[in-house]
């Protein structure tokens, strides 16, 4: 139980698109869904916590203009990176909460498997 | 501020055991978890402490002293699988999980 999946795992595009990427609860309804950056070598930086139906709560720093997070059910969120430029370029993660019953507490987040974005 | 506070870097062998700390300070605290991520992939959750003492889960056991700020994640019998980076994440009043660097263990044949 508590399986998260992200789709794409991979992508590439152009200086200038925008990119979608997709975080689904599979087995549970992730009350709270999470968005996390991470360069090399480096730890998680969260860019947002979102709720179902509420608009995300950004950490300082993030552009919400620039990364766009819609939370439209309790199972599906997805994040936005528009106009993305080279220096987007990173392995974006999802996580989500609130699954009961799983291995750990209700408070416990689930990762996806990332995307790597590659902005040419 | 919040900050957590761990090695960058440990190395141990195959079949030894090796103890992660962790040092932590939180506004609040609301349990402490520990999660492994192999390079290249999305953490995994490994254990969850909210009370002191120690929780054991197979080769894996993570340890926490609510007083001291202190956790620590020990791994016996260790295997090639295991090198990854171990990450402490303590949970601070608003249920917020704060990342730690991660410790990178690598596991020497």
């Amino acid at each position: 139980g508590a399986v998260v999946s992200q789709h794409p795992s991979r992508v590439i595009c152009k200086s200038g698109t925008s990119v979608k990427i997709e975080c689904r609860s599979l087995d549970f309804q992730a009350t709270t869904m999470f968005w996390y950056r991470q360069f090399p070598k480096k730890s998680l930086m969260l860019m947002a916590t979102s709720n179902e139906g509420s608009k995300a709560t950004y950490e300082q720093g993030v552009e919400k203009d620039k990364f766009l997070i819609n939370h439209a059910s309790l199972t599906l969120s997805t994040l936005t990176v528009t106009s993305a430029h080279p220096e987007d370029s990173s392995f974006y993660i999802c996580s989500a909460r609130g699954a009961s019953g799983s291995a750990g507490p209700q408070e416990t987040q689930y990762f996806g498997p990332g995307t790597r974005l590659l902005v040419l | 501020g919040q900050n957590i506070d761990q090695p960058t870097e440990m190395t141990a062998t195959e079949g030894a055991i090796v103890q992660i700390n962790c040092t932590y300070q939180t506004s609040g605290f609301n349990g402490l978890f520990w999660y492994q991520q192999h390079a290249g992939e999305a953490p995994t959750f490994l254990s969850y402490n909210v009370l002191d003492g120690l929780e054991e889960k197979g080769r894996f056991s993570s340890f926490l002293s609510r007083s001291k700020g202190y956790s620590y994640l020990l791994l016996k019998e260790l295997q090639m699988k295991d090198s990854a980076s171990y990450l402490c994440g303590p949970m601070d009043s608003n249920y917020q999980l704060i990342w730690g660097a991660g410790t990178k263990l690598i596991i020497k044949p």
